[in-house]
């Protein structure tokens, strides 16, 4: 079954520059969530989209965007990138709320960054 | 305000021995969903197990079991004979529904407890 795919798996940045993470949730999935995972952390909600409108917000600092696109797959752009940016960044999806799937969440892989 | 506090911030255990990760939640929400997560080395996030808030029936799968107890808001999580490959970091999770009322995958979760398995 398709899962969460999220790229690059692996990103390196230098301070004050600027990095897009991407995400392709499971197909027909409505929801996409974005969270970051400092070291030694757990992991922290950013942001939210549903149907691609932004539907939640959380701790994500003003240097950070995040779209959804008509074709579901969204990006987070971070900008002015400092060393504490340093995380893994998990993208995750649900499907359309109701019945037995409601509360149903899938988390990608995760893309590592790291500022130098 | 969601909270999530897993007491324990390290177990290590010999193989073979059970094991019991602590979650206590805080939620005023009537309904909600708990999760349990493992995150190896490689750090990746592997669902374990998911649970709604109507719903306290305690579940086994294989040598995972988990007591959910709304009483006490506790939804524990015990290893029967543990082995060495689950070694990894476990998070308990909560959700919420989000602001826009139309999912329930705003996740608060606990800070996390890492369990090394020795041989």
């Amino acid at each position: 079954a398709a899962g969460v795919i999220q790229s690059p798996r692996h990103l390196i940045k230098e301070k004050r520059e600027t990095a897009t993470l991407k995400c392709y949730p499971i197909p027909r999935h409505d929801t996409v969530y974005w969270y970051q995972q400092g070291p030694g952390q757990d992991p922290q909600f950013l942001i939210s989209f549903y149907e691609k409108m932004q539907s939640d917000k959380g701790s994500i600092p003003d240097r950070f965007s995040a779209q959804q696109f008509s074709d579901y797959h969204s990006e987070l752009n971070m900008s002015s990138l400092e060393l504490g940016d340093s995380a893994l960044y998990f993208c995750a999806s649900s499907p359309p709320r109701g019945g037995t799937n409601t509360g149903e969440l899938f988390f990608g892989e995760g893309s590592r960054l790291t500022v130098l | 305000a969601q909270k999530v506090t897993q007491a324990q911030t390290e177990i290590s255990v010999v193989e073979k021995e059970d094991v019991t990760l602590d979650c206590v939640y805080e939620t005023r929400d009537t309904t909600y969903y708990l999760f349990w997560y493992k995150q190896p080395p490689s750090g990746e996030l592997v669902f374990l197990i998911r649970r709604n808030s109507f719903d306290e029936q305690n579940e086994i799968s294989g040598r995972y079991s988990w007591n959910f107890q709304k009483s006490t808001s506790s939804f524990n999580f015990t290893i029967t004979a543990s082995q060495v490959v689950d070694s990894a970091v476990y998070f308990c999770a909560l959700s919420e529904e989000n602001a826009g009322g139309t999912s329930y995958g705003k996740l608060t979760f606990g800070q996390g407890t890492i369990l090394t398995v020795h041989p």
